[in-house]
């Protein structure tokens, strides 16, 4: 099972509201990924936690906040939002090792438009 | 730095045909994966195969193969009897190190497939 859920589907918000994004997998992955897709554009990584702790920040905006409460969950929070950021964003989970287990797995995406 | 080049911003191919999409890619790390990608417009990204660096065969995986040629930093995705439901961006990635979490992605190409 190579399963990746996020929610929700779609979101739209406006400037000043506080939303989460959520993302689960249940594959015993140990690495979690988040990824903002503008429209036409290749994946752009954001965030990066291996063993529940972040360890790659791509120098993302402080108005995205995220959390791993365990290996299995990530959350990506959104506060004060910019039209800009409008995108798909995508979550993924890999395993660690060698070759294909490096393999990073991902969800169907949230599609978030800010108002 | 590393770096994923796809040239082909759009390429058409008559069903049941074979289709090959262009990679390269540039690194100065000797231990990296290369992986393909398949977009549809739901926007989910669905993993298609693996190639390691140090793997000395070809990846494949039922209709796709990976033309993987090191000497001239070239990982092309060949698409065998193409089928309609192949219409998709199709995105070429590297990561690069053998612990490493950040995987850079290619413009995409555009495939369409012809009935």
């Amino acid at each position: 099972d190579t399963e990746v859920t996020q929610t929700p589907k779609h979101l739209v918000m406006g400037m000043t509201n506080k939303k989460s994004l959520k993302c689960e997998q249940h594959m015993g992955h140990r690495a979690m990924y988040w990824y903002k897709q503008k429209a036409k554009k290749p994946p752009e990584l954001m965030f990066v936690y291996s063993y529940e702790k972040l360890s790659i920040n791509e120098s993302v905006p402080s108005r995205f906040s995220p959390e791993c409460p365990n290996s299995s969950l990530l959350n990506l929070h959104l506060h004060a939002l910019q039209p800009e950021d409008s995108a798909l964003y995508l979550c993924a989970s890999s395993q660690f090792g060698q070759a294909k287990q490096e393999t990073q797995y991902f969800g169907p995406g949230t599609r978030l438009l800010v108002l | 730095a590393q770096k994923i080049t796809q040239t082909q911003p759009g390429m058409f191919v008559q069903e049941k045909e074979a289709v090959t999409l262009d990679c390269t890619y540039d690194t100065s790390d000797p231990s990296y994966g290369l992986f393909w990608y398949k977009q549809p417009s739901s926007g989910e990204m669905i993993f298609l195969i693996y190639q390691g660096s140090y793997d000395q065969q070809n990846a494949t995986e039922g209709r796709y193969s990976l033309n993987f040629q090191k000497a001239r930093k070239s990982a092309n995705l060949v698409i065998s009897a193409s089928q309609l439901g192949d219409s998709a961006m199709y995105f070429c990635a590297m990561r690069e190190g053998p612990d490493g979490f950040k995987t850079i992605f290619g413009a995409g190409t555009r495939l369409f497939v012809k009935a």
